[in-house]
């Protein structure tokens, strides 16, 4: 099992429809939870991270962390097309980050 | 805040040769700078750990000897790909963590080709 799970995707929305993204983790002891983009070609970007149960919110975006079902999610609203990318979910142990290996994000106009 | 500059973007190399890839951090101190390596396609792989001032971790799989990293400073760490082979083409990205702060902030990146 890996320690980070994501769906590859790709995941398909319209242009405005909620995107909603989800990652699963097997480490109890983590605590913190992190949210990357990254578009083709490119480095990952920080979007959101998340250390307490419940939601996050942050402009469109919004993280939803659930310790007890080990399930951390985002929600994008609103989907532009420039969303389109992979969105990487991340949690930490002994200060290092374990990765997912992404969910491929497709908005279409 | 928290940008983390690489250099060279991209570069092309010789089989055999050494290449160095600088990463810096421009508006804080990185207490933890981390080297990861990324294949086409696939997910981040985490190559080491860099704490300033002492030696690297690596992860396993991960030879040292051909990765030499180099924490001389709270704003700059050194990867050394030595003799290099076409196998080590990849795209490399340095991160940085401030202080006891979890979240990373990644450099753009670094393509190496080696010829």
């Amino acid at each position: 099992q890996k320690e980070v799970e994501q769906n590859s995707g790709p995941l398909s929305v319209p242009e405005g429809a909620i995107a909603s993204l989800n990652c699963t983790y097997s480490d109890r002891g983590s605590q913190s939870f992190f949210w990357y983009r990254q578009y083709s070609g490119k480095s990952p970007e920080l979007i959101m991270f998340i250390y307490s149960n419940g939601d996050k919110e942050d402009g469109r975006f919004t993280a939803q962390l659930n310790k007890a079902s080990q399930y951390v999610s985002l929600l994008i609203r609103d989907s532009q097309p420039s969303d389109s990318a992979t969105y990487l979910c991340a949690s930490e142990r002994t200060d290092k980050l374990i990765f997912g290996t992404g969910t491929r994000l497709q908005v279409f106009p | 805040g928290a940008v983390v500059s690489q250099h060279p973007s991209w570069v092309i190399c010789k089989s055999g040769t050494s290449v160095k890839i600088e990463c810096r951090s421009l508006d804080f101190q990185a207490t933890t700078m981390f080297w990861y390596r990324q294949f086409p396609k696939q997910s981040l792989m985490l190559m080491a750990t860099s704490n300033e001032g002492s030696k690297a971790t690596y992860e396993q799989g991960v030879e040292k000897d051909k990765f030499l990293i180099n924490h001389a400073s709270l704003t700059l760490s050194t990867l050394t790909v030595t003799s290099a082979h076409p196998e080590d083409s990849s795209f490399y990205i340095c991160s940085a963590m401030q202080g006891r702060r979890y979240e990373q902030y990644f450099g753009p990146g670094t393509r190496l080709t080696v010829t």
